[in-house]
């Protein structure tokens, strides 16, 4: 069974530049999320998509974040413009929709590192 | 709000010898608990989860057992090997409400295993 799928894996831009990444899920999963992953600390949730809502999108710096799940599958985090204390790690993960289940288990992808100069 | 603190690291341990990762948490609630592992170059992976007071998760060797009465949900491993070195991240959720699902991390432990 694949796995998360990110892209890219790797990202070097100049401050206030645009950027974005993509994320496929897990086949069959529902319930997609962006965290942002700063170097030395553990992830924080970016947004939480259930199929194509976002359902919690309340730690996402609108001003310049932006994201969408079109098709409730594959979806893009946006960048605009970037700032230089945006470099991290960009985490997708997914997970079945098991409403109520406390087995909630999060399946990771690679990631991407943004590297903002 | 929701937290989990982990033990100061970096650890550094020698081949075989015994590990423990302190993890406590703070929730208004009931979570779920989780170690993730990062190995470098590589996502995160889910290594034991317990869902319930009591339970032990298990995995490769480790441990934890969710304690409700202390909050913790330490790490344990009897022998450790140079391929365990990596990054271990404690983390909780919750199975409903507004917070459904969102993982609360700990700021990660540094493990390094020499030969």
């Amino acid at each position: 069974e694949a796995g998360v799928v990110q892209s890219p894996r790797y990202k070097i831009i100049e401050k206030k530049q645009p950027v974005a990444f993509w994320c496929n899920p897990i086949s069959g999963h529902n319930t997609l999320y962006w965290y942002l992953q700063n170097l030395g600390q553990g992830p924080e949730l970016l947004i939480r998509y259930e199929n194509e809502e976002a359902v919690d999108d309340s730690q996402l710096p609108k001003d310049r974040f932006s994201a969408e799940r079109l098709k409730g599958v594959d979806s893009t985090l946006k960048i605009q413009p970037a700032e230089l204390g945006d470099s991290a790690v960009y985490l997708c993960a997914s997970s079945p929709r098991t409403s109520g289940s406390r087995n909630n288990e999060q399946f990771f992808g690679p990631g991407t590192r943004l590297t903002v100069l | 709000g929701d937290s989990v603190t982990q033990m100061e690291g970096p650890v550094t341990l020698s081949e075989e010898a015994f590990l423990t990762i302190n993890c406590t948490y703070t929730a208004t609630g009931y979570p779920s608990l989780f170690w993730y592992v990062q190995y470098p170059g590589e996502g995160l992976q889910l290594l034991l989860k317990a869902t319930k007071a009591d339970d032990k998760g298990s995995n490769k060797g480790f441990e934890a057992t969710y304690r409700k009465e202390t909050t913790s949900f330490h790490l344990e491993k009897g022998s450790v090997q140079v391929s365990d070195s990596a990054v271990y991240f404690c983390a909780l959720s919750f199975a409903g409400g507004t917070s459904y699902g969102k993982l609360t991390f700990g700021q990660g432990t540094i493990l390094t295993v020499h030969p």
